[in-house]
């Protein structure tokens, strides 16, 4: 039962440079989500989906790209990266509806250093 | 602007003993609140949840209080245990807003032999 899959697990960047990060979940979730996790800081929503197809932005939404073509996958894209968007990523989904429509599970992150 | 505050970074109990995790939040919207807690290189699990309909809500050792008029939430986890070291999360949501969660900075729990 793998529940939510990040890959990869740790990435080095270049500044400038661009990469994706894919989130999957085996659990059926309409909904799904991409938080960073800085220090000092709780987890920031960055982009979020309802559902296949739909995206949309959250918190820190800046120079950050998603898409969502298939229901098990969400996708983040940095198309330039910065020292700034060093960080640990973390995604995250839940069912839309019923007893548990409240709980978010989270994959285990991507550690990300922009140099 | 943290609607969510864990005031507290760190907290250091002994084995056996009780040990209480404080969360304010400011947003009089939320509804539903919930505790993830975190082991280094992992993503955050989910621990326990409580709705704005209850003051209070318990599972095993763990049990969750809210006072909606201080917006005040609290994790008590008796006896504490090794393996309750972790960092926790609390969190909180609008469930009429998109159910998107904000979370506090987080409370690392050292539990001591």
């Amino acid at each position: 039962n793998a529940g939510v899959t990040q890959t990869p697990k740790f990435r080095v960047l270049k500044t400038g440079q661009s990469m994706t990060l894919l989130c999957a979940q085996d659990m059926n979730h309409e909904y799904m989500y991409w938080y960073r996790q800085d220090p000092g800081m709780g987890l920031r929503l960055i982009h979020y989906s309802v559902g296949e197809g739909t995206t949309a932005k959250g918190e820190v939404p800046d120079g950050y790209n998603v898409s969502r073509l298939k229901k098990q996958n969400f996708l983040l894209g940095l198309e330039s990266a910065a020292p700034s968007q060093t960080s640990v990523y973390f995604c995250a989904s839940r069912e839309h509806s019923g007893p548990s429509r409240n709980i978010q599970y989270f994959g285990a992150g991507t550690r990300l250093s922009v140099l | 602007d943290q609607q969510v505050k864990q005031n507290s970074p760190s907290l250091s109990v002994q084995e056996g003993r009780i040990s209480i995790l404080n969360c304010d939040y400011t947003n009089s919207m939320f509804d539903y609140f919930l505790w993830y807690k975190k082991y280094p290189a992992e993503g955050p699990t989910f621990l326990i949840s409580i709705s704005s309909i209850k003051d209070k809500n318990e599972d095993g050792r763990f049990t969750v209080f809210l006072n909606k008029s201080a917006k005040h939430l609290s994790l008590h986890i008796v006896p504490s245990q090794p393996g309750d070291s972790a960092v926790y999360f609390c969190a909180a949501l609008f469930t009429g807003g998109g159910n998107k969660l904000t979370f506090g900075t987080g409370t690392q729990l050292k539990v001591e032999l």
